[in-house]
């Protein structure tokens, strides 16, 4: 079983909408929980992180984490063509050494 | 002026061959990372520095060590090279731990061996 889980995709939603990328994670013991943003043929950018439940707003990204249900999702309103990239869920474990585990990503494209 | 830099950008080597990728971070962070993505664009942590000492060591063979010479450099050491080693290893930095933003990414070493 994956330690952390995103569908694959291609996500496809017109612009204007919202979308919607979900990840689950298996760890109980995850603590910190990160959304990442990968252009093609690009580095990868940290572009949110939550660590309480609920949901943590930065512009137009929404991050919202549900610690029972070991459950966060990234909300990006009002898409626009330049937020199609590929979105890396990723969870922090605790311990001596902080465990990072990364989900395989999913794909996102805005249709214009 | 670029705020993280690896050298070089392509390694090509073969089998068996020690290697090594530098990073350097002109930003005054404190804390620098390696990150590896595989063929399939997996992508995984492997080392974490905070000031020079190591603070997250993922699962990944003893071939790799990390060395950080400095709280600007934190170098990549591969001894015996293996095909499962081809792969693009990012190096990063950020102000604080993995949930500090910004974090700075560099351009990526594409690794590949034959």
């Amino acid at each position: 079983q994956k330690e952390v889980e995103q569908n694959s995709g291609p996500l496809s939603v017109p612009e204007g909408a919202i979308a919607s990328l979900n990840c689950t994670y298996s760890d109980r013991g995850s603590q910190s929980f990160f959304w990442y943003r990968q252009y093609s043929g690009k580095s990868p950018e940290l572009i949110m992180f939550i660590y309480s439940n609920g949901d943590k707003e930065d512009g137009r990204f929404t991050a919202q984490l549900n610690k029972a249900s070991q459950y966060v999702s990234l909300l990006i309103r009002d898409s626009q063509p330049s937020d199609s990239a590929t979105y890396l869920c990723a969870t922090l474990g605790d311990g001596g050494y902080q465990k990072v585990t990364f989900g395989t990503g999913t794909k996102l494209q805005v249709i214009p | 002026d670029t705020a993280v830099s690896q050298t070089p950008k392509y390694l090509v080597t073969q089998m068996g061959n020690d290697k090594s990728i530098k990073c350097e971070q002109n930003l005054g962070h404190d804390t620098m990372y390696w990150y590896k993505q595989d063929s399939k664009k997996f992508l995984k942590i492997m080392f974490s520095y905070n000031n020079k000492e190591l603070i997250i060591n993922e699962t990944v063979p003893n071939r790799f060590s990390p060395k950080s010479p400095d709280k600007a450099h934190l170098n990549l050491h591969i001894n015996s090279l293996e095909l499962g080693d081809s792969a693009v290893y990012f190096c990063a930095s950020s102000q604080g731990g993995l949930g500090s933003r910004p974090q700075h990414f560099g351009d990526g070493t594409r690794l590949s061996i034959l």
